[in-house]
């Protein structure tokens, strides 16, 4: 356990639907971090944030994603109008300023 | 692009030291290397990190060439639970990313 926690570990929802996800980094830690992990392939970086700030969005992250850290803790990822592409691990990271990156257990999504 | 090269899968008898090849031949000097480990169905664990010299913890002991242009992750006594896919990553320390390649899937045999 790295003290990063992502809640729900699993959703299964219907093509169509928007799903939202949470992730509470470790207290002290200042960044944040989203990746995606498709099977059988490394995990891709979507977003990060430096306390509250948003500062770099992949070309991954579509107009139908949104992420948020509103008070620089806990931080969400919003998928809207979910589609069957989207199915992946959703990982969220966490690092004190430059140091390494600590990872939670992951959201695994599925969309029928 | 990952900037690393490691092969796509090694075997490991249980209790023996478990080397972990990687080529990072375009390194550039303020580049670290990182090694991650995924265990199936887990989030990627952190296992350690070094610049030039010579690392160690309580995981892991990682060894960079003179070079720098090549490096091996050492599990010294490897069991059955160091089952996993492990990546080595080279990014400037305070990056904003880390951008993983496909891995090495080590297997741990019995």
């Amino acid at each position: 356990d790295t003290g990063v926690s992502q809640d729900p570990r699993h959703k299964i929802t219907k093509r169509g639907q928007n799903v939202t996800f949470r992730c509470d980094p470790i207290s002290e830690h200042n960044r944040l971090y989203w990746y995606r992990q498709t099977l059988g392939q490394g995990p891709e970086f979507l977003t990060y944030f430096q306390n509250e700030a948003q500062l770099e969005k992949s070309r991954l992250l579509s107009d139908r994603f949104s992420a948020e850290r509103p008070k620089g803790s806990f931080s969400t990822l919003e998928i809207q109008r979910t589609e069957q592409g989207d199915s992946a691990m959703y990982l969220c990271a966490s690092s004190l300023g430059q140091g390494a990156q600590y990872f939670g257990p992951g959201t695994r999504l599925t969309v029928l | 692009d990952a900037k690393t090269t490691q092969p796509t899968s090694m075997d490991c008898a249980e209790g023996r030291a478990a080397n972990l090849p990687c080529n990072h031949s375009t390194i550039s000097g303020n580049e670290y290397v990182y090694w991650y480990r995924q265990i199936h169905s887990q989030g990627p664990q952190y296992i350690i990190h070094g610049l030039k010299n010579n690392e160690t913890n309580e995981m892991a002991s990682l060894i960079i060439t003179e070079d720098r242009k090549s490096s091996t992750l050492i599990l010294p006594h490897a069991t059955l639970r160091d089952t996993a896919v492990y990546y080595c990553i080279v990014r400037v320390e305070g990056d904003d990313k880390i951008i993983f390649g496909k891995g090495t899937r080590l297997h741990i045999l019995p």
